[in-house]
């Protein structure tokens, strides 16, 4: 069984701050996927990543395989990043299913 | 990027009754779509895992004539949650995969069954 964990659960942040949120997942994976779900319940898929980095705009995420850990780091970070961000891996049995981390929540205050 | 419509975004329905929940990939096709369930500060969990032209698998625990998923076509999965009750009030997601290892996500839909 895949385990996922986040770091930190909860975040709060100036504008302007770098931030970093971490996942550390126990199995090995071909992918990773980093997920943003606002207030409202909407997700949105950041991220799917399965080595190296990522960029989209303001945000960017590593992974490393080996070490099995990726972080998402936001630059510049504004009051509408406020969200929570999940990690999610594919499962050890049924790479179909998801596993999902219990979710970073950021809160970004001008 | 990908679009993926779940309609309708809201709905309160009374005990007992029925409510159908859409999920369509817009631009795409996706032969597996996804029903996910969430509760209040709670991850995301796998309700079923909805196949193009044939039954939907479900996840431990979770009635399959309780929650009824059709998938007719590359486009559209429904869920139909049958009889409600205020326990199965809760936000729903689907996802769409189009491939391997990528999901899209819809917005959800928030259930509240008086």
């Amino acid at each position: 069984k895949n385990e996922v964990e986040q770091s930190p659960q909860n975040l709060t942040a100036q504008e302007g701050e770098f931030i970093t949120i971490n996942c550390s997942y126990s199995v090995g994976i071909s992918a990773l996927h980093w997920l943003q779900q606002h207030p409202g319940g909407g997700i949105v898929s950041l991220f799917m990543l399965s080595s190296g980095k990522k960029k989209h705009g303001r945000l960017i995420a590593t992974i490393n395989i080996q070490e099995k850990h990726s972080s998402l780091h936001i630059t510049a970070s504004h009051p509408r990043d406020s969200a929570v961000y999940i990690c999610a891996v594919p499962g050890s049995y049924n790479t179909d299913k998801l596993i999902f981390g219990t979710g970073t929540r950021l809160q970004v205050f001008p | 990027g990908a679009v993926v419509s779940q309609h309708p975004s809201w709905v309160i329905c009374k005990s007992g009754t029925s409510v159908k929940i859409e999920c369509r990939s817009l631009d795409f096709q996706a032969t597996t779509m996804f029903w996910y369930r969430q509760f209040p500060k709670q991850s995301l969990m796998l309700m079923a895992t909805s196949n193009e032209g044939s039954k939907a698998t479900y996840e431990q625990g979770v009635e399959k004539d309780k929650f009824l998923i059709n998938h007719a076509s590359l486009t559209l999965s429904t869920l139909t949650v049958t009889s409600a009750h205020p326990e199965d009030s809760s936000f729903y997601i689907c996802s769409a995969r189009p491939s391997e290892n990528i999901q899209y996500f819809g917005a959800g839909t928030r259930l509240s069954v008086l």
